[in-house]
C-alpha cells in the first residue's frame, strides 16, 4: 500500500477535463514537493509537472498541477487519445529519506 | 541528446545475484545524482534507489536496503546497481533516471529515464 493515494482509474471523453488527486495521511505531501510521471504503454515514464506546479519544456499546458496542504492534483484539460496512460505523483519522505510514489492512476479516454 | 541504457537483467534463481548497468551519454553524468526506479509486473512505479553526483551518498528503499548496493563510474559515464539475495517480488523492469540536481533531494525530478531492463527472479 502507497504512502501516497491515488485513485486507481479515471475516465473522460475527448475534450473533456480529468482531474487526479494524490493524497497523504501525514505531511510529507506539505512538507516537499510533488512531481508527476505519465507512463504511457509501451514507452519510458516521463516528467509531466515538477515542483507542485511547473510545466518542463514540452509537455502542453493541458496538463496542470496544484497542490494544497497534504494533498495535490493533476489536471488534464482537452482530454486526446494520446494521454491514455498511467500518471503517477511522487514525493520526497523526510522520515524515511526516499522517495515515496503514488499507486498510479489509470486514465481511459472513452 | 541525453541517452540512459540499463543492461544486464535476465532471469535468475531466487537467492541469486544481477549487476544492472545504466549508460549514459548527453549530459554531464558526473554534475547529477541518479535514480533506479523499477516496476512489478502489473504494479505501479517504486523507488528503488539514489545515488549523489560523487557517489558519497546513497539511499535505498527498505525493501532494499542491504541487499542492493547503488554505485557508479563517473569517468565512464555509467550508473550500477548491484542485486544480490534476489526475491521473486524483485521480479519487475528496472529504469534509471537522472535527477534534476547533483545532490538527492526532494527538490529533485527524475528526467529522463531510460527504457529499462527485465530482471525475472524465478527458479
Amino acid at each position: 500500500q502507497s504512502v501516497l493515494t491515488q485513485p486507481p482509474s479515471a475516465s473522460g471523453t475527448p475534450g473533456q477535463r480529468v482531474t487526479i488527486s494524490c493524497s497523504a495521511g501525514s505531511s510529507i505531501i506539505g512538507d516537499n514537493y510533488v512531481h508527476w510521471y505519465q507512463h504511457l504503454p509501451g514507452t519510458a515514464p516521463k516528467v509531466l509537472i515538477y515542483r507542485n506546479d511547473q510545466r518542463p519544456f514540452g509537455v502542453p499546458d493541458r496538463f496542470s498541477g496544484s497542490k494544497s496542504g497534504t494533498s495535490a492534483s493533476l489536471a488534464i484539460s482537452g482530454l486526446r487519445s494520446e494521454d491514455e496512460g498511467d500518471y503517477y505523483c511522487a514525493t520526497w519522505d523526510d522520515g524515511l529519506s526516499g522517495w515515496v510514489f503514488g499507486g498510479g492512476t489509470k486514465v481511459t479516454v472513452l | 541528446e541525453v541517452q540512459l541504457l540499463e543492461s544486464g537483467g535476465g532471469v535468475v534463481q531466487p537467492g541469486g545475484s544481477l549487476r544492472l548497468s545504466c549508460a549514459v551519454s548527453g549530459f554531464n553524468f558526473f554534475n547529477y545524482a541518479m535514480t533506479w526506479v523499477r516496476q512489478a509486473p502489473g504494479k505501479g512505479l517504486e523507488w528503488v534507489a539514489s545515488i549523489s553526483d560523487s557517489g558519497d551518498d546513497t539511499y535505498y528503499a527498505d525493501a532494499v536496503k542491504g541487499r542492493f548496493t547503488i554505485s557508479r563510474d563517473n569517468s565512464k559515464n555509467t550508473l550500477y546497481l548491484r542485486t544480490t539475495s534476489l526475491r521473486a517480488e524483485d521480479t519487475a523492469i528496472y529504469y534509471c533516471a537522472k535527477d534534476s540536481w547533483n545532490v538527492v533531494r526532494g527538490v529533485n525530478w527524475f528526467d529522463p529515464w531510460g527504457q529499462g531492463t527485465l530482471v525475472t527472479v524465478s527458479s
